[in-house]
């Protein structure tokens, strides 16, 4: 069983829809992060937390530490939103990687 | 935000060759680097761990002499392929953070091996 699990694997969307992937992980982490991936290979951090939640135009994370569950939102999605959506987790000198979400956005 | 730029971008070389990527923090300096390899409709894989100054550790499975990896200084470090075979084919990735593990880690643009 992987230590980090999302879902769904792909997702495809009409451009404007609201966009929801989740991650659940079975570790003790110290930090949660959100990774976009490009078809190009090219990988940015999206996000990086511990609790709560936080905002970046369009995206919206969250997590819930006790129930071990984060999600990624996306509203009024857009083509250029399509991507690979990866979430890793580190437990302090540990990262374990979700196997990814791969997202299309139809225009 | 911090840059990360990694060379090659792409190479492709002999089966028995060996191959060295760079991975570069341009505008900070990264106290920890990190090498990922992925294959094509797949996750990250972390293959190591490097310390600037220090041998870096390697993940269960990843042979450490098979992949070198050298971090000298604080903007540096490379990954050497020896001996590549084609099943070593396959995306590199690098990755650097300037604090602990809990900071963000700022990617290179990766690196595509083909091994003929």
């Amino acid at each position: 069983k992987n230590e980090v699990e999302q879902s769904p694997q792909n997702l495809t969307a009409q451009e404007g829809e609201f966009i929801t992937i989740n991650c659940s992980y079975s570790v003790g982490i110290s930090a949660l992060h959100w990774l976009q991936q490009h078809p190009g290979g090219g990988i940015v951090s999206l996000f990086m937390l511990s609790s709560g939640k936080k905002k970046h135009g369009r995206l919206i994370a969250t997590i819930n530490i006790q129930e071990k569950h984060s999600s990624l939102h996306i509203t009024a999605s857009h083509p250029r939103d399509s991507a690979v959506y990866i979430c890793a987790v580190t437990t302090g000198n540990q990262f374990y990687f979700g196997t990814g979400t791969s997202l299309t956005v139809i225009p | 935000g911090a840059v990360v730029s990694q060379h090659p971008s792409w190479v492709i070389c002999k089966s028995g060759t060996s191959v060295k990527i760079e991975c570069r923090s341009l505008d900070f300096q990264a106290t920890t680097m990190f090498w990922y390899r992925q294959f094509p409709k797949q996750s990250l894989m972390l293959m190591a761990t490097s310390n600037e100054g220090s041998k870096a550790t390697y993940e269960q499975g990843v042979e450490k002499d098979k992949f070198l990896i050298n971090h000298a200084s604080l903007t540096l470090s490379t990954l050497t392929v020896t001996s590549a075979h084609p099943e070593d084919s396959s995306f590199y990735i690098c990755s650097a953070i300037a604090g602990g593990y809990q900071e963000t880690q700022y990617f290179g643009p990766g690196t595509r091996l083909l091994v003929l």
